[in-house]
């Protein structure tokens, strides 16, 4: 079976820019989470979604920073405008309720805003 | 202070040692923990989960002490393989939100 699938896997782009990331889960996983990684900071939770509800998104930074699920296979994060300081790696992950909240991870978007 | 703290390391070891990891949590009320593996430039994965009796698999050895909040992983016989960063996680009761620790890098040298 597929993993957790996101793309772009690197993306340079400029301050200012519009940035969307996307991912898509794993079939019949009902949670989806999103989270940042940086040196400094770790792994951070933005946002996270159950049956395609936002649930919690006191993780996103400031409201540059949004995102979507329109339908059970498919979310995006997006920031707009971009600054460097939004530069990290972004994960995508999912779980399936019930399962010993395990949650399987994507590869990640290399982000990087010049 | 942190929600979930790891010594962040390096900790260097020689193959075929045993080193231990130790994690604490602030929440009391955490239900659910996991060691997940993160290798250079990848995604975390799943290592195992820790049950309150304490588990094992393999090599990998998972303990939990809920009286002073501390959850540990002692790997034996150390393989070049395992060297990675190994993230202690928690989940703080409400939905399936996980909380990570940043940490601990383990580099195992021939």
């Amino acid at each position: 079976d597929a993993g957790v699938i996101q793309s772009p896997r690197h993306e340079v782009t400029e301050m200012g820019q519009e940035v969307t990331l996307r991912c898509k889960p794993i079939s019949g996983h009902d949670y989806l989470f999103w989270y940042r990684q940086t040196m400094m900071r770790g792994l951070e939770l933005l946002i996270y979604f159950n049956n395609n509800v936002p649930i919690d998104d006191s993780g996103m930074p400031e409201d540059r920073f949004s995102a979507k699920m329109p339908n059970a296979s498919f979310s995006t994060l997006k920031i707009q405008p971009s600054e460097p300081r939004d530069s990290a790696v972004y994960f995508c992950a999912s779980g399936k309720a019930g399962v010993a909240d395990t949650q399987y991870f994507g590869p990640g978007t290399r982000l990087t805003v010049l | 202070r942190k929600e979930v703290e790891q010594d962040p390391g390096p900790f260097n070891v020689p193959e075929g040692a045993t080193v231990a990891f130790n994690c604490t949590y602030s929440n009391s009320a955490s239900q659910s923990f996991f060691w997940y593996r993160q290798d250079c430039r990848k995604e975390p994965k799943l290592l195992m989960s820790v049950y309150s009796s304490g588990n094992e698999d393999g090599r990998f050895t998972a303990q939990l002490n809920r009286a002073s909040q501390y959850i540990s992983l002692l790997i034996r016989d150390s393989k070049l393989s395992d060297s990675a960063t190994y993230l202690c996680v928690v989940n703080f009761l409400y939905g399936n939100k996980l909380v990570f620790g940043a940490g601990t890098i383990l580099r195992v040298k021939s």
